[in-house]
């Protein structure tokens, strides 16, 4: 069965304390890994897809990275608007509809 | 550029009573559609599934139903709500198996 772990639950930053967020996963025929952005209320916001161990990503203050079995968001020098629960989701592959398996997530907030 | 739309935005319904809730798509053809369930603002289960007019795939049992009508319309129903029910229902969008893009949601209060 696939299992997705995100640590911490909650992180608690000042502004510019730089961080990472953590998403451990068991995927059989690992396809891609994608990161999410979720708003209060809010649907979740496409971040980023990973596809292959080593690949890495950035957009703004945010990097994803991928291994085998973890992936990673690094936030550098966050500012309070990047305050959202993080998601992740691997995706297996061998289905035609992308199954996501999602973390329960991480809760960022970032104290001014 | 492709739009996801989901109605109503919030919903209190009491228990027993019939459900229903619309996701459309504009922008693309031939999507993928997906219902998920989020509860206590965490955690997204997939409901179900759909890649194409009138296929519907459930991924656990319950008390709600899918339909899609056109090729960009997608809607979650229930006869009889349930207590259990309760929670931020998510409609998303894909082109085959690739990005799913995520509608505003709807919050669905069963008293």
């Amino acid at each position: 069965e696939d299992q997705v772990t995100q640590s911490p639950e909650a992180l608690r930053l000042q502004e510019g304390e730089s961080s990472s967020l953590n998403c451990s996963y068991t995927v059989s025929g690992l396809r891609g890994l994608f990161w999410y952005r979720q708003d209060p209320g809010k649907g979740p916001e496409f971040l980023f897809t990973l596809y292959s161990a080593g690949e890495e990503k950035e957009k703004e203050r945010l990097k994803a990275t991928l291994t085998k079995k973890e992936s990673f968001l690094h936030i550098t020098a966050p500012k309070p608007e990047d305050s959202a629960t993080y998601l992740c989701a691997p995706v297996a592959g061998g289905t035609s509809y992308g199954k996501l398996t999602f973390g329960q997530g991480t809760i960022l907030t970032v104290h001014p | 550029s492709q739009t996801i739309h989901q109605w109503p935005a919030t919903l209190v319904q009491p228990v027993g009573s019939p459900l229903s809730l619309e996701c459309t798509v504009e922008g693309t053809s031939n999507p993928n559609l997906y219902w998920y369930r989020q509860a206590a603002g965490r955690g997204l289960q997939l409901l179900f599934y759909s890649v194409g007019i009138g296929q519907i795939s459930s991924e656990v049992p319950q008390n709600l139903s899918a339909s899609r009508p056109q090729d960009r319309q997608f809607i979650l129903s229930s006869k009889k709500l349930l207590l259990s029910d309760s929670g931020f229902y998510l409609c998303a969008w894909s082109q085959g198996g690739d990005t799913q893009y995520f509608g505003p949601g709807t919050r669905l209060t069963v008293l």
